[in-house]
């Protein structure tokens, strides 16, 4: 079973800083996936990525497969980003399979 | 994007008693459907998968008398959990597979008294 490690745990910062979320996997990966989750519980999927980078307005993710790591990105930041950022992976080996997830990086800006 | 529903969002029961709560992919056909359940302060933890028209399977540690899951459409799967007990209060997420990624639901609160 894979073995999802987020840092940091925690994380505090002062709104326009940048901000990167870092996640290191155990096995081999179908895709992985960032997600954001806000304090009612409900989730937003950020990213999808298996390889390579992708970038969404002031969000970037990149992954790096040999290393088994990804992180997030956050440009200039803004109060409104806090929240509990999720890396979760889908297993190799083909199938519907269900995510494995990090504990989450509970992200807070402050203005 | 696409959406996927919950119903209901939260609900509030008393022990012994049974909770049916509905995964819906509004716009899109969802051959498999995803059931996550969340204690607090935890990740993320994947209880079952649901492919439509079959038996869904569940992951280790996760009775499936218990929670009984049905999938009877592309667009419909639904989490019972049956006679309900207060360790079983959790945040219950359903995600569903389109042809490529997972969208998820916005998850239901379930609180047993």
């Amino acid at each position: 079973k894979n073995e999802v490690e987020q840092s940091p745990q925690n994380l505090t910062a002062q709104e326009g800083e940048f901000i990167t979320i870092n996640c290191s996997y155990s096995v081999g990966i179908s895709a992985l996936h960032w997600l954001q989750q806000h304090p009612g519980g409900g989730i937003v999927s950020l990213f999808m990525l298996s390889s390579g980078k992708k970038k969404h307005g002031r969000l970037i993710a990149t992954i790096n497969i040999q290393e088994k790591h990804s992180s997030l990105h956050i440009t200039a930041s803004h109060p409104r980003d806090s929240a509990v950022y999720i890396c979760a992976v889908g297993n190799s080996g083909g199938g519907a399979d269900g995510l494995t997830f990090g504990k989450g990086t509970h992200l807070i800006i402050q203005p | 994007g696409a959406v996927v529903s919950q119903h209901p969002s939260r609900v509030i029961c008393k022990s012994g008693t049974s909770v049916k709560i509905e995964c819906r992919s509004l716009d899109f056909q969802a051959t498999t459907m995803f059931w996550y359940r969340q204690f607090p302060k935890q990740s993320l933890m994947l209880m079952a998968t649901s492919n439509e028209g079959s038996k869904a399977t569940y992951e280790q540690g996760v009775e499936k008398d218990k929670f009984l899951i049905n999938h009877a459409s592309l667009t419909l799967s639904t989490l019972t959990v049956t006679s309900a007990h207060p360790e079983d209060s959790s945040f219950y997420i359903c995600s569903a597979r389109g042809r490529s990624e997972q969208f998820f639901g916005p998850g239901t609160r379930l609180t047993v008294l």
